[in-house]
């Protein structure tokens, strides 16, 4: 019930295109859903995150979306480009410090 | 403005020798946090710290490993005995003020390697 499940593991999009990420939890009591960028060889970023209150959050080209009945939540790059490509892990807490991560998408735009 | 600071970078210990991984939180934060990261897995929770307390160490294995964060100095992340399992990737995380701000900012990770 503690886990975040993230797919898909590995995406390829062409440069301008839209990435897709999705995450789905079990807990209910989650209520903080923030997205981490990792380039190889350094830590995770913080990019963009967002509370159950809210449908959607925009950020630039970067969006998330979340449905509260599915207990699921996405992050859209639109317009993605090759420096974009990076591993990006989805995180949900329960109204404390206790991350818990997903596994990643390793993703790779083509120029 | 500096952001969360680990050293060192890349440690390498032969089996059974101590590791000490060290962690600066970013200026104004009083919560650090140490994430493992096995390869191509996700980060998993270790412990949580403040100043000279151990709020939460749940993930933490319950031997071997022990994490402190002194009045002053860096938080330390210490692994006796080091086995080649333990070779992964360790993350600290500061956050100002547990309940005002969910937002961790991580470091760039100390790799340990385990021979």
């Amino acid at each position: 019930q503690q886990q975040v499940k993230q797919s898909p593991q590995s995406l390829i999009v062409q440069k301008g295109g839209i990435s897709i990420i999705n995450c789905a939890y079990e807990n209910t009591a989650f209520d903080y859903f923030p997205w981490y960028q990792q380039f190889p060889g350094k830590g995770p970023a913080l990019l963009i995150a967002i509370r159950p209150d809210v449908s959607e959050k925009k950020e630039g080209r970067f969006t998330i979306s979340f449905n509260k009945s599915a207990k699921q939540f996405s992050l859209h790059i639109m317009d993605s480009q090759p420096g974009d490509s990076a591993t990006y892990f989805c995180a949900a807490s329960s109204g404390t410090y206790k991350y818990i991560f997903g596994t990643g998408t390793r993703l790779k735009v083509l120029a | 403005n500096a952001g969360v600071m680990q050293n060192p970078r890349h440690l390498v210990r032969r089996r059974g020798q101590e590791a000490r991984l060290r962690c600066s939180p970013m200026k104004g934060h009083s919560h650090v946090y140490w994430y493992r990261q096995l390869p191509e897995e996700g980060l998993k929770f270790m412990v949580y710290l403040q100043k000279e307390n151990i709020i939460d160490e749940s993930g933490m294995p319950k031997e071997r490993f022990s994490a402190e964060f002194p009045k002053e100095g860096p938080s330390i992340l210490r692994i006796q005995q080091v086995v080649r399992g333990d070779s992964a990737a360790y993350f600290c995380a500061s956050s100002p003020m547990q309940g005002l701000s969910y937002e961790q900012y991580f470091g760039p990770g100390t790799r340990l390697t385990v021979t």
